[in-house]
């Protein structure tokens, strides 16, 4: 069985410009969660979708993230303009439903400069 | 509301035993407990709903008391491969929303 698939892994970009992550999820999964890990700490939920509805968006910047989940499937997550303290890894997750399994991607490496 | 794990890190010889504990201020509905490595993706272990059900995973297994707020995490006879950050993860029910500790790391040497 396929894993998540996230692209790229590693992304490097000045401040105030903008970046985009993309993610595919485990076939059937309904639930597609980004997630932002900064070194040292544990994964803050950024967003977490239903097939291409949001459920959960309250710690996401909206000023300048963005995220969408086209036909309930693939997402992307952009950022536009970078800070440098958005230098973090952002882990795309998936699972089949509430209170079940969590399948991780490998994450992007985001560093601002 | 970020639950509180403890300890933060400690380091264990192969065959020692290791309990990790993870605490909320506000009621919980389940708990999720993952294992990650450097420069890995987190890996799920189990998730322990509320009823204070105690779960096994080889010799990984874990407790939730609803009462206090908390979960423990246990290791025994652990194996070099356990080394890595455990995360718990909580939830408060009504929707799915897992909030994060910030790890405890646990090495094991030989």
């Amino acid at each position: 069985e396929a894993g998540v698939a996230q692209s790229p892994r590693y992304k490097i970009i000045e401040k105030r410009q903008s970046v985009a992550f993309w993610c595919n999820p485990i076939s059937g999964h309904a639930t597609l969660y980004w997630y932002q890990q900064i070194l040292g700490q544990g994964p803050k939920l950024l967003i977490q979708f239903q097939n291409n509805g949001v459920v959960d968006d309250s710690q996401l910047p909206k000023d300048r993230f963005s995220a969408e989940r086209l036909k309930g499937v693939d997402s992307t997550l952009k950022i536009q303009p970078a800070k440098l303290e958005d230098s973090a890894v952002y882990l795309c997750a998936s699972s089949t439903g509430v209170n079940t399994e969590a399948f991780f991607g490998q994450g992007t490496r985001l560093t601002v400069v | 509301q970020q639950p509180v794990q403890s300890p933060q890190a400690v380091i264990l010889r192969e065959g020692e035993d290791a309990v990790i504990n993870c605490s909320s201020s506000k009621a919980l509905y389940s708990v999720h407990w993952y294992r990650q490595k450097h420069g890995e993706a987190p890996v799920f272990l189990m998730i322990l709903l509320k009823g204070g059900e105690q779960k096994g995973h080889e010799k990984i297994s874990a407790s939730f008391n609803e009462k206090k707020q908390q979960s423990s995490l246990y290791l025994t006879a652990s194996q070099l491969s356990y080394s890595g950050t455990y995360f718990c993860g909580t939830e408060m029910g009504g929707y799915q929303k897992v909030t994060f500790g910030i790890g405890t790391k646990l090495q094991v040497i030989p």
